[in-house]
């Protein structure tokens, strides 16, 4: 069980740049969630699969975010023209029923 | 909607002191309970969870009790260690959120500072 894991770690970007981060889940999980933690606060959701279909995206994820997860195995978050307030740590989590474990996250920082 | 609500850090220890930190949550169906710390740099590691009402989960010596008619779900250990510094979050998932996407809503977590 090598557990999640999330790539890059750390991305500093310029404002109106696109990013893109991954999170490879635990191999034999069907679920995998999205996360955004700013300074301070605790994770709030984004987005959740169940296998490669998108059943859930919260209000927070604006036009800007797209995730996928083809073949639902890895799943991509990408972020269209940063903003300043998009700086934040992206969680990635995965389940295979309720209990979800956590990848270290992508530390972004947007100037 | 959810919420969570944890006790405002952050909390200051001696060595082997007695540790609460206080959660209480707001849900529309019938919630699983967790706590999850948070270690400096690191991801989120899930620490217990409680399924049901009156059901104690513990771990590493943290307990937290689910009580469902004062909807909390506290977490206590009986004496610190310098390792228990962290930031530890208390979340709920709804199992009533029509689908069972088992989606968590967190508490803005307590950050936890245990001196020698």
């Amino acid at each position: 069980d090598t557990g999640v894991s999330q790539d890059p770690r750390h991305k500093i970007t310029k404002r109106g740049q696109n990013v893109t981060f991954r999170c490879d889940p635990i191999s034999e999980h069907n679920r995998l969630y999205w996360y955004r933690q700013t300074l301070g606060q605790g994770p709030e959701f984004l987005t959740y699969f169940q296998n490669e279909a998108q059943l859930e995206k919260s209000r927070l994820l604006s036009d800007r975010f797209s995730a996928e997860r083809p073949k639902g195995s890895f799943s991509t978050l990408e972020i269209q023209r940063t903003e300043q307030g998009d700086s934040a740590m992206y969680l990635c989590a995965s389940s295979f029923q309720e209990t979800q474990y956590f990848g270290p996250g992508t530390r972004l920082l947007v100037l | 909607g959810d919420s969570v609500t944890q006790m405002e850090g952050p909390v200051t220890l001696s060595e082997e002191a007695f540790l609460t930190i206080n959660c209480t949550y707001t849900a529309t169906g019938y919630p699983s309970l967790f706590w999850y710390v948070q270690y400096p740099g690191e991801g989120l590691q899930l620490l217990l969870k409680a399924t049901k009402a009156d059901d104690k989960g513990s771990n590493k010596g943290f307990e937290a009790t689910y009580r469902k008619e004062t909807t909390s779900f506290h977490l206590e250990k009986g004496s610190v260690q310098v390792s228990d510094s962290a930031v530890y979050f208390c979340a709920l998932s709804d199992t009533y959120s029509g689908g069972s996407n088992y989606k968590l809503t967190f508490g803005k977590g307590t950050l936890l500072t245990v001196n020698p």
